[in-house]
Formats: C-alpha cells, sequence, structure tokens
C-alpha cells in the first residue's frame, strides 16, 4: 500500500514568517513530486513540482526533496494571510501514472 | 484553454435516486481522475483513464458507482442508487506530465 502522510495541522504562524510543511512517502521508487494548495471550497491548485534532489525555489516557494529519507518539503518565505489553505503532497507512483496524495496540512497565517 | 469543466456545481438528491455527474477534461490531457473529498477520508482516487480506457477502479466504493469515458472530451460518474454516505465533492482532474489540472468539483448533498 503506497502511503503519502503529512501533519494534518493545524499549523499556525505569524505573517512573514517562514512556514514549513513535511511529507513522508512510503515508495521508494517515486519519482515525481508536487505540491497543491486548496482554499477551503475551491479544488486543489498545483504551485510546485521537483523531481530531483535538492531544492527548487519558485518565488516564496521552496520545494526540498530528499529521496534517500523519503521526505519532500515546502517551505513559504514571508507568509501571507493569503497563503492560509490547506497544502496537499501528491507523489507520483513507480509506474508513473497515479498521484498518490497525503492528507494535506492545513496551515494558517495570522496577520 | 477553460480548464476541466465539471457538472453541476452542486447537486441535491433523495436517498435512492441516480446522480450522474460530468466532466470535460482539458483537450489534449490523456489521463483523466475521479476523486471524492470528505473531511474523514481526504481525497480519494475512485478510478482513473488513460486514453479513455479504465486503467484502476478499485477505489469505486461498490457496485452502485459506475463510470465512463465514451470519449476523450467527456466522462461521467454515476451513482445508483445514492445513499447519504455519498455526500461529499467529486472532483474531476486531468493530467499531463507536468501534474494534475482539477475541475471545480461537484458537491453532491444525498438527503
Amino acid at each position: 500500500q503506497k502511503e503519502v502522510e503529512q501533519n494534518s495541522g493545524p499549523l499556525s504562524v505569524p505573517e512573514g514568517a517562514i512556514a514549513s510543511l513535511n511529507c513522508t512517502y512510503s515508495d521508494r521508487g517515486s519519482q515525481s513530486f508536487f505540491w497543491y494548495r486548496q482554499y477551503s471550497g475551491k479544488s486543489p491548485e498545483l504551485i510546485m513540482s521537483i523531481y530531483s534532489n535538492g531544492d527548487k525555489e519558485d518565488g516564496r516557494f521552496t520545494a526540498q526533496l530528499n529521496k534517500a529519507s523519503q521526505y519532500v518539503s515546502l517551505l513559504i518565505r514571508d507568509s501571507q494571510p493569503s497563503d492560509s489553505a490547506t497544502y496537499l503532497c501528491a507523489v507520483n507512483d513507480n509506474y508513473g501514472q497515479n498521484f498518490v496524495f497525503g492528507p494535506g496540512t492545513r496551515l494558517s497565517v495570522l496577520p | 484553454d477553460a480548464g476541466v469543466i465539471q457538472s453541476p456545481r452542486h447537486e441535491v438528491t433523495e436517498m435512492g435516486q441516480e446522480v450522474t455527474l460530468r466532466c470535460k477534461p482539458i483537450s489534449g490531457h490523456d489521463y483523466l481522475f475521479w476523486y471524492r473529498q470528505t473531511m474523514m477520508r481526504g481525497l480519494e482516487l475512485l478510478i482513473y483513464f488513460n486514453n479513455n480506457v479504465p486503467i484502476d477502479d478499485s477505489g469505486m466504493p461498490e457496485d452502485r458507482f459506475s463510470a465512463k469515458m465514451p470519449n476523450a472530451s467527456f466522462s461521467t460518474l454515476k451513482i445508483q442508487p445514492s445513499e447519504p454516505r455519498d455526500s461529499a465533492v467529486y472532483f474531476c482532474a486531468s493530467r499531463d506530465y507536468y501534474g494534475y489540472t482539477f475541475g471545480s468539483g461537484t458537491r453532491l448533498t444525498v438527503v
């Protein structure tokens, strides 16, 4: 059973701080990793993808991947109240066809 | 592109009635997925198609659920008969190499 785990939260950070979201996965053969943001009552939207070990930066967002330890993280710098949402980690399975989603971490950025 | 289009946005039906949810994927995306999201269980994969062919329907909860994809631009998810425990948000998503794009979802309430 392929699993993706996340701390359900809520994770509360003050405005301007760094929010750190973590995700672990069980399938060592996983190749692709994604972070989705879901606002309440809305559909998930892709914010970051990462395929290689190390860091990938896009604006205020940095994704970090460590395949040896089977974890992927998302850092949000200078957090804003508009970042308050549920963040879903998704992992592409070994066959590359299906994404397995974690349960999501609810982030609350306090003004 | 208009994105993934789902209809209806909201559906309220009585227990025992048939419900049909509809989805139009993004043109050129060769994978289509049906998900169900609830607070208790998060985002659950129900079934997915590749090039209109069902690949994995192991997530379909029981025989009351069925899905079809008669062509590359249209898919349906049918529940017959519907039960109150089917109440959830149902998302359709299509994907290319870069990730999933979700539709806006159908909020189903079975009373």
